[in-house]
């Protein structure tokens, strides 16, 4: 079946550090990828996606990359701040009316001053 | 403001008894998902209309579960005979016309 995985966390990092947050998937067929979002006490945003190979999905800094080849849609930011504490979750879906959304567990961000 | 909106945002229950819950979809999505989350993982797929049309659901829904969408416009979650383990956050999406799903806030349920 269809699945996502992505690196466990927490990941701790200093204020202006790059981030790297890997995500993998199991799929058949061309998925669209997503990367959402949940800030304490919150629901999830979508952050940003991609709905084909080599298609870069891009906001507030990150970016992310679908790569069909590898199966990995890995997200990554130059320089983070205090503000991008959050859960970050990788998920996919297909451009379907019957389709679900297949979330990852989720990896936990944490941005010191 | 993403506009789903969820109700109650919190609710504390009784082992055994029934609850509901509500999601209010953006008016012009006709897909409609309900998902659980539990502590330290990713939400995990309960139920889908597209419309008024239950189309999918999951084997982790068990007959205790219920869920019900109306002339395809708010959707209703409901619980009976809560169990501690039903303890999680309830999350409703809608999708209009391409993938992205808008997430309402959640309701977070706690059994005692």
């Amino acid at each position: 079946g269809n699945s996502v995985t992505q690196m466990e966390g927490p990941v701790t990092l200093s204020e202006e550090a790059f981030l790297t947050i890997n995500c993998t998937y199991t799929a058949t067929g061309y998925p669209s990828l997503f990367w959402y979002v949940q800030y304490p006490g919150e629901g999830l945003q979508l952050l940003l996606k991609a709905t084909k190979a080599d298609d870069k999905g891009s906001n507030k800094g990150f970016e992310a990359t679908y790569r069909k080849e590898t199966t990995s849609f890995h997200l990554e930011k130059g320089s983070v701040q205090v503000s991008d504490s959050a859960v970050y979750f990788c998920a996919l879906s297909y451009y379907s009316s019957a389709s679900k959304i297949i979330f990852g567990s989720g990896t936990r961000l944490s941005i010191r001053p | 403001d993403t506009g789903v909106s969820q109700d109650p945002r919190h609710k504390i229950t009784k082992r055994g008894q029934n609850v509901t819950f509500r999601c209010d979809p953006i008016s012009e999505h006709n897909r409609l998902y309900w998902y659980r989350q539990t502590l330290g993982q990713g939400p995990e797929f309960l139920t889908y209309f597209q419309n008024e049309a239950q189309l999918e659901k999951s084997r982790l829904l068990s007959d205790r579960f219920s869920a019900e969408r109306p002339k395809g416009s708010f959707s209703t979650l409901e619980i009976q005979r809560t169990e501690q383990g039903d303890s999680a956050m309830y999350l409703c999406a809608s999708i209009g016309r391409d993938t992205e799903a808008f997430f309402g806030q959640g309701t977070r349920l706690t059994v005692v």
